[in-house]
């Protein structure tokens, strides 16, 4: 299985601050890397696909990179509706595995 | 509108059986995978499999092999997910989603566009 690590685990931050996350699997995926925000009590929404593909809908504040084995999701200005919890996903190989989750509180 | 509505909350003694239905609007099911996803409240996803609703077929997480098993019914546009011998540690939020693209668009990039809300399943004595 390929395993995908997220760092870091949580971060605080402020309304307006800019944060990256990192996503980093086991083995290389090429691009087959989606991000998802996971607000409380809500599902899964995806925000980018194919890791730099902005799905529709979802504001241009977000934006993601990378590809081989490491990806990174950037947050340009955080909105209050942005604190919330992320994942990376790949969508290279079953099983589909998601990184550990990574907890995006208000500072 | 297209969503995903799931069937309600179970609880369920160990070794028991849980199945957990999650019908379509909106869009016709045969026309997309749908994958089966759960969460252990606050902590990570779990991919479990998907099912081509058009013809059957299916692919399981490894994990699940032997204990799940998904099924449609396109005549009411739901699909089904069935957990065997429970345990306490399927104690989860099951959750349904819809794959973009279409079965019928060729590519290779996917994402799981539409969620159900998720089914509670508490397995307990």
């Amino acid at each position: 299985d390929i395993q995908m690590t997220q760092s870091p685990s949580s971060l605080s931050a402020s309304v307006g601050d800019r944060i990256t996350i990192t996503c980093r699997a086991s083995q290389t995926i090429s691009n087959y890397l989606n991000w998802y925000r996971q607000r409380p009590g809500k599902a899964p929404e995806v925000l980018i696909y194919a890791a730099s593909s902005l799905e529709g809908g979802v504001p241009s504040r977000f934006s993601g990179s990378g590809s081989g084995t490491d990806f990174t999701l950037t947050i340009s200005s955080l909105q209050a509706e942005d604190f919330a919890t992320y994942f990376c996903q790949q969508s290279y190989s079953t099983p589909y595995t998601f990184g550990q989750g990574t907890k995006l509180q208000i500072k | 509108q297209v969503q995903l509505e799931q069937s309600g909350a179970e609880v369920q003694k160990p070794r028991a059986s849980v199945k957990v239905s999650c019908k379509a609007s909106g869009f016709m099911l045969k026309d997309y995978f749908m994958h089966w996803v759960r969460q252990v409240p606050g902590q990570g996803l779990e991919w479990m499999g998907w099912i081509n609703p058009k013809n059957g077929d299916t692919n399981y997480a490894q994990k699940f092999q032997s204990r799940v098993t998904l099924t449609r019914d396109t005549s009411i546009n739901t699909v089904y997910m069935e957990l065997r011998r429970l345990k306490y540690d399927d104690t989860a939020i099951y959750y349904c989603a819809r794959r973009l693209p279409s079965i019928a668009v060729a590519g290779a990039y996917w994402y799981l566009d539409v969620w159900g809300r998720g089914t509670l399943v508490t397995v307990s004595s």
